[in-house]
């Protein structure tokens, strides 16, 4: 079983559109995330989402919405894509206690590639 | 300014080589993870280090944070073609209310030759 599964593995769409990702994760987890992954492997935190309340958001454009219809989803949607868009976009999901160390479960991966 | 430095940025050595991958911030994290990344795929956790000075081993990969938890080190022993990918080194701080944010250094691409 996918313990975070991402939809579309690609997605190939032009400058301008509106798009979504979808992300699950079967782990119980209670915090989901959105990472970009830029074309030099930098990985960059774009949102986390814990119990349905966005307690992170990096400085993002606010094209992008995170959308959490419960705690195991967390979807990313994209208005009026450019160019810059084009990367890799992770989900994440993890459990945090309140002082212990805090692990990432990552989902495959979405390409995004803006034309 | 990268909170994380990660070196080196590339690494291509021969099978059996043995190799160490350094992870450097002026911050202290309340712990660090190590992911390892391969084409086409997400980060994967290979070990998690909260106290200082503690070491940790995973076959022939040897992880240590420092004394101070700013940083950190990923020894591999006789490097095998199946280790190649990319590493990344991971620190956490608390954002409060029991919340961590997590950050990533640049990553290590490694290459072991056959």
């Amino acid at each position: 079983d996918t313990a975070v599964s991402q939809t579309p593995k690609y997605l190939v769409t032009q400058m301008g559109n509106d798009k979504s990702i979808k992300c699950e994760q079967n782990l119980g987890h209670d915090t989901m995330y959105w990472y970009k992954q830029d074309s030099k492997k930098f990985l960059k935190i774009m949102f986390s989402y814990n119990n349905k309340e966005l307690i992170i958001n990096e400085t993002v454009p606010n094209r992008f919405s995170p959308k959490s219809p419960d705690k195991a989803h967390l979807n990313l949607h994209i208005n009026s894509l450019e160019l810059g868009d084009s990367a890799v976009y992770f989900c994440a999901s993890s459990q945090e206690g309140t002082s212990g160390p805090y692990e990432q479960y990552f989902g495959p991966g979405t390409r995004l590639t803006v034309t | 300014t990268q909170l994380l430095e990660q070196s080196p940025q590339f690494l291509s050595i021969q099978e059996g080589e043995n190799l160490t991958v350094y992870c450097n911030s002026s911050s202290v994290f309340s712990s660090l993870q190590w992911y390892r990344q391969e084409p086409g795929e997400g980060p994967v956790l290979l070990v998690t280090v909260v106290t200082g000075g503690e070491v940790k081993k995973l076959k022939r990969l040897t992880f240590q944070f420092g004394d101070a938890r700013k940083d950190s080190s990923l020894h591999i022993t006789a490097a095998q073609p199946g280790d190649t990918g990319l590493y990344l080194c991971a620190g956490a701080r608390s954002s409060g209310a029991g919340s961590y944010q997590l950050t990533f250094g640049k990553g290590t691409k490694l290459s072991v030759i056959p």
